[in-house]
């Protein structure tokens, strides 16, 4: 089956610093990508939806300019949370979708821990 | 209003007996589709089972089983001869407006937790 992979799986910074997660699909083309956070003990809110070669679709309350994505090739897509907080921390996993009709999951990534201190 | 509703925040069920997780939905879609996932401890959502609005056929897969009510806007899993390793977060999801397979977000439910005792 289709594989997404995401790195890094944990990550630790600094309240003020800026970290970059990565989603790759590995063995499939993905013309989407959706970003999720997940607070513990909670639900998967989206956080906007990244088209390959266009600018992200986010979602009402996300702000664009603290979560930069970007999605330059049809395997990669990054997430980057600027000047970080701790009220960031969370769980963030992405998902694809391939770019073949006959595919109607969303295949996810392992997810990545972010601890802000 | 909740477009996705799991009622049951946690369930404990005996090892090999079924267990039913419930989910509604509200969508004024005539389009869309429902997907259960599993999330491990370890967080990785694995892709369980999938019913589309038009599918006349409850969807199964191995052990899992989809009870689709379309007129109660229900989507019940059901798991046959639950294992130990059944024992995670499980979460309803629904898309919505389908026209471009798997191009559509997801609206997740606040999931079920199940544990499944030996």
């Amino acid at each position: 089956g289709a594989v997404v992979s995401q790195h890094p799986s944990r990550v630790i910074c600094k309240s003020g610093t800026s970290v970059k997660i990565e989603c790759r699909s590995l063995d499939f083309q993905a013309t989407t990508m959706f970003w999720y956070r997940q607070f513990p003990k909670q639900s998967l809110m989206l956080m906007a939806t990244s088209n390959e070669g266009s600018k992200a679709t986010y979602e009402q309350g996300v702000e664009k300019d603290k979560f930069l994505i970007n999605h330059a090739s049809l395997t990669l897509s990054t997430l980057t949370v600027t000047s970080a907080h701790p009220e960031d921390s969370s769980f963030y996993i992405c998902s694809a979708t391939g770019t073949s009709g006959g595919s109607y999951e969303q295949y996810f990534g392992p997810g990545t821990r972010l601890t802000v201190t | 209003a909740q477009k996705i509703t799991q009622t049951q925040p946690g369930m404990f069920v005996q090892e090999k007996e079924a267990v039913t997780l419930d989910c509604t939905y509200d969508t004024s879609d005539q389009s869309y589709g429902l997907f259960w996932y599993k999330q491990p401890s370890s967080g990785e959502m694995i892709f369980l089972i999938y019913q589309g609005s038009y599918d006349e056929q409850n969807a199964t897969e191995g052990r899992y089983s989809l009870n689709f009510q379309k007129a109660r806007k229900s989507a019940n899993l059901v798991i046959s001869a639950s294992q130990l390793g059944d024992s995670a977060m499980y979460f309803c999801a629904m898309r919505e407006g389908v026209t471009n397979f798997g191009n559509e977000k997801l609206t997740f439910g606040t999931g079920t937790r199940l544990t499944i005792i030996p």
